[in-house]
């Protein structure tokens, strides 16, 4: 079983829409939580990050860590078609020398 | 802003060939990554370096080989290319100890016939 787990989707919505991202993870170890966009044939950018629980708003984009239920989110408001990337968690802890674990991404499409 | 750099950044070599490609980064940051991406699938750690002189292979078996004789540069070499190891490779660093949040290059698409 993966550390980290993330729907690959593709998850397809109406442009305007409210978009919900997620990954589910095993390991209450960890401590930073990341969200990074990939647009296709691109390297990822990150986003957001957050440390422990809590929410972190930054325009339209709002990252949630849920630690008792080892559950992040991102939120997307009025989503755009310049939104359809792929969104990938990230996160990291102590005892791995806060190397960066990856979910496995999740293909967003906003139809306009 | 992330200033890393890769190249080439499209390669189209055939079976055989010994490629070298390179990545640089301007931040001074000590640790630096590469991964492997197919297209639509997701990161494979395959080689990592925490700072000069240090090289470690991820959680990827591969048959690249990486130096890091300065902080800046992090170049990946395969000896023999094979059509196995066409991909996308991505160069990443970072310079934070805790969040470990890294910057990505753009990526070589290595293409082997």
């Amino acid at each position: 079983q993966k550390e980290v787990e993330q729907d690959p989707g593709p998850l397809s919505v109406p442009e305007g829409a409210i978009v919900s991202l997620n990954c589910t993870y095993s390991n209450s170890a960890f401590q930073y939580f990341m969200w990074y966009r990939q647009y296709s044939r691109k390297g990822p950018e990150l986003l957001m990050y957050t440390y422990s629980s809590g929410n972190k708003e930054d325009g339209r984009f709002t990252a949630q860590v849920d630690k008792s239920s080892k559950y992040i989110s991102l939120f997307i408001r009025d989503s755009q078609p310049s939104d359809s990337a792929t969104y990938l968690c990230a996160m990291s802890r102590m005892d791995s020398n806060y190397q960066l674990i990856w979910g496995a991404g999740t293909k967003l499409i906003i139809k306009p | 802003e992330a200033d890393i750099y890769q190249t080439p950044r499209y390669l189209v070599i055939g079976t055989g060939k010994k490629i070298t490609l390179e990545c640089s980064q301007t931040m001074g940051h000590d640790k630096m990554y590469w991964y492997q991406q197919d297209p639509g699938m997701e990161l494979h750690l395959i080689h990592y370096s925490y700072g000069v002189n240090s090289t470690e292979k991820g959680d990827l078996s591969s048959e690249s080989t990486v130096s890091r004789i300065r902080t800046e540069h992090f170049p990946l070499t395969l000896e023999s290319a094979r059509p196995s190891h066409t991909s996308q490779y991505l160069c990443a660093s970072s310079g934070d100890i805790s969040t470990d949040t890294q910057y990505f290059g753009p990526g070589t698409r290595l293409t082997v016939l």
